[in-house]
């Protein structure tokens, strides 16, 4: 079945210092998303990418979808407090309309 | 235009019960996603539904888990006879397109299930 995993699973940093994690899926897809889940909140929409190769920038964050659209990243510059949370991405399979989402990855930003 | 509404937010059943999950999309919205969190995990993939249709169910347990989507009124996620292991955060999310097309997904705040 459909799988998108991430890594890592957790991520400690020290604010200012740079965070990324990767997000693999096991099908092509047809677009890729990322959410935002503060602790105890619900998901937060931050994007989407859906051309292969593309790259998209928020202040400190980038966002990048993977040439042959399996894979994706994203990228905070100089993380801050606020940055605190667990961050997914999703991704709809080629030729389906579901919404699948990876396993997470939990920054914790030390201040 | 109000978010996505979950209700209850919270909802304690002993084992046994009944818990039924309601969650009204934002408006506009024909297409509803439903998620199951466990405490420290990631978003399992329940089901899909639109408009009085189930369009993809392969997320939800065979037994004693059901959802529907009327053409009037709020999505439901019915859990019969709940067990312990049915304890999570349950979400739901809407959007006004497929997923394919590009659609995000708005989440509700999310029910938080506890059978005891």
């Amino acid at each position: 079945g459909q799988q998108v995993m991430q890594i890592p699973q957790y991520q400690h940093v020290q604010e200012g210092e740079d965070f990324t994690t990767y997000c693999n899926s096991s099908t092509t897809l047809s677009n890729i998303q990322w959410y935002k889940q503060r602790p105890g909140g619900h998901p937060v929409f931050l994007i989407q990418l859906v051309k292969s190769g593309e790259v998209k920038k928020q202040k400190r964050l980038t966002f990048q979808f993977g040439e042959a659209k399996k894979n994706s990243s994203l990228h905070i510059t100089a993380t801050q407090t606020t940055d605190v949370g667990t961050y997914f991405c999703a991704g709809s399979p080629t030729g389906a309309n579901n919404l699948f989402f990876g396993t997470g990855t939990r920054l914790t930003v030390i201040p | 235009n109000a978010g996505v509404m979950q209700n209850p937010r919270h909802l304690v059943r002993r084992r046994g019960q009944e818990a039924r999950l309601r969650c009204s999309p934002m408006k506009g919205h024909s297409h509803v996603y439903w998620y199951r969190q466990l405490p420290e995990e990631g978003l399992k993939f329940m089901v899909y539904l639109q408009k009085e249709n189930i369009i993809d169910e392969s997320g939800m347990p065979k037994e004693r888990f059901s959802a529907e989507f009327p053409k009037e009124g709020p999505s439901i996620l019915r859990i019969q006879q709940v067990v312990r292991g049915d304890s999570a955060a349950y979400f739901c999310a809407s959007s006004p397109f497929t997923a394919g097309r590009g659609g995000e997904a708005f989440f509700g705040q999310g029910t938080r299930l506890t059978v005891v």
